[in-house]
């Protein structure tokens, strides 16, 4: 089975300008997950969704960020504007909801250099 | 609030030789999930193993094994005769109901292992 597949693996983008990373989930996996990775803080969690509904989004750091997940099988997150302190590696990672403790499996990763 | 706690920031050892990460978790919750994750230098995170607090039977998988300690709340990992490959950031993780769901894990600061030649 495919993994969890992000694009783009790598962008640098000018401040202000909107940055869009994607990411296609498991297929059959019902939670999906962005996770930002930064020196300072480490692994964070941004947002999850359910059945393509937003669950948790207590992690967004502002307004500048939104996810959406149109469908199963696909889902953004957007940064608008982009500043350098958003500078960071994205991952999406999915689940499947079989009950509790259920394995996270990540994609590689959106690496976002914002200059 | 949930946390996991990996003190160790960086180790370095010589190749063949044995290293064991520590993790130490704290929760309240009576059921809860603690994992291990990979990342090499290519960026990804692989997933190791899970356990269930219910589980506390310790894990050989290779060179790999992992011993599980509720009484410390311990997960430590343990390589083996460890290799070039297996230099990495290793990462311990956490999810249970405090955490807001088993949905949310909490991960680890991450160990850097780097293994010699």
């Amino acid at each position: 089975d495919a993994g969890v597949i992000q694009s783009p693996r790598h962008e640098v983008t000018e401040m202000g300008q909107e940055v869009t990373l994607r990411c296609k989930p498991i297929s059959g996996h019902d939670y999906l997950f962005w996770y930002r990775q930064t020196m300072m803080r480490g692994l964070e969690l941004l947002i999850y969704f359910n059945n393509n509904v937003p669950i948790d989004d207590s992690g967004m750091p502002e307004d500048r960020f939104s996810a959406k997940m149109p469908n199963a099988s696909f889902s953004t997150l957007k940064i608008q504007p982009s500043e350098p302190r958003d500078s960071a590696v994205y991952f999406c990672a999915s689940t499947p909801d079989r009950g509790s403790g259920n394995t996270i499996y990540f994609g590689e990763g959106s690496w976002l250099t914002v200059v | 609030a949930q946390k996991v706690t990996q003190a160790q920031t960086e180790i370095s050892v010589v190749e063949k030789e044995d290293v064991t990460l520590d993790c130490v978790y704290e929760t309240r919750d009576t059921t809860y999930y603690l994992f291990w994750y990979k990342q090499p230098p290519s960026g990804e995170l692989v997933f190791l193993i899970r356990r269930n607090s219910f589980d506390e039977q310790n894990e050989i998988s290779g060179r790999y094994s992992w011993n599980f300690q509720k009484s410390t709340s311990s997960f430590n990992f343990t390589i083996t005769a460890s290799q070039v490959v297996d230099s990495a950031v290793y990462f311990c993780a956490l999810s249970g109901p405090q955490s807001g769901g088993y949905q949310k894990v909490t991960f680890g600061t991450g160990t850097k292992l780097q293994v010699i030649p």
